[in-house]
């Protein structure tokens, strides 16, 4: 099975702060992503990686940065957090499929609240 | 990627079989059908995709009608543990990874 941790189930950070969200999966899926989920606006890409070291922007990158130094570990980081940036944060990783299209698998989620 | 309809909700008793309805008229032929659910506050769930082919897998069914046009997804025998938002998504064959837009969903709420 396909197992894609994330390093905090619930974190609750001040305006400013600098925020580390970690993700990694045991699978040896060469994308992964980072998603935000809100309620009514659902899922929305904030940055994806192909590779080691690869980085794409999502649709929402602003504010955001995110870091792959080793293949199964993708962080995300805030590096100013603000209110705005509450929200439930998904961690997702899947195998590129030639001729197919990949199946993320999704981690349990962090659930962030910025005071 | 194509548009999906889904029935917002969905009761099912438990022990019997939750079908699970998707319209997506305007998929082409190179997009799949793919099926996630979220149980709440968790994070999403793959369950089962196909491209033409009934398929089945140890979680559930996936009925796609020949014209491709509409799915179901078949949850044989519903637990409690089924209630959950089901998502239906179609999604272009590309090869290399692409972003996963969720619609509005199903609620199916499994109940004894």
């Amino acid at each position: 099975d396909v197992k894609v941790t994330q390093s905090s189930r619930y974190l609750v950070k001040r305006t400013g702060e600098k925020v580390f969200l970690e993700c990694v999966q045991d699978m040896d899926h060469e994308n992964m992503f980072w998603y935000r989920q809100d309620p009514g606006l659902g899922l929305r890409l904030i940055y994806f990686s192909y590779d080691v070291k690869m980085k794409e922007k999502g649709d929402i990158p602003e504010g955001y940065s995110v870091s792959r130094e080793k293949k199964e570990r993708f962080s995300l980081i805030l590096e100013s957090a603000s209110t705005n940036q509450t929200s439930m944060y998904l961690c997702a990783s899947s195998l590129p499929r030639q001729g197919g299209t990949d199946t993320q698998y999704f981690g349990p989620g962090t659930r962030l609240t910025v005071l | 990627d194509a548009k999906t309809t889904q029935p917002t909700s969905m009761d099912c008793a438990e022990g019997r079989a939750a079908n699970l309805p998707c319209n997506h008229s305007t998929i082409s032929g190179n997009e799949y059908v793919y099926w996630y659910r979220q149980i709440h506050s968790q994070g999403p769930q793959y369950i089962i995709h196909g491209l033409k082919n009934n398929e089945t897998n140890e979680m559930a069914s996936l009925i796609i009608t020949e014209d491709r046009k509409s799915s179901t997804l078949i949850l044989p025998h519903a637990t409690l543990r089924d209630t959950a938002v089901y998502y239906c998504i179609v999604r272009f064959r590309t090869g290399t990874a692409s972003k996963l837009t969720f619609g509005t969903g199903t609620r199916l709420q499994v109940t004894l």
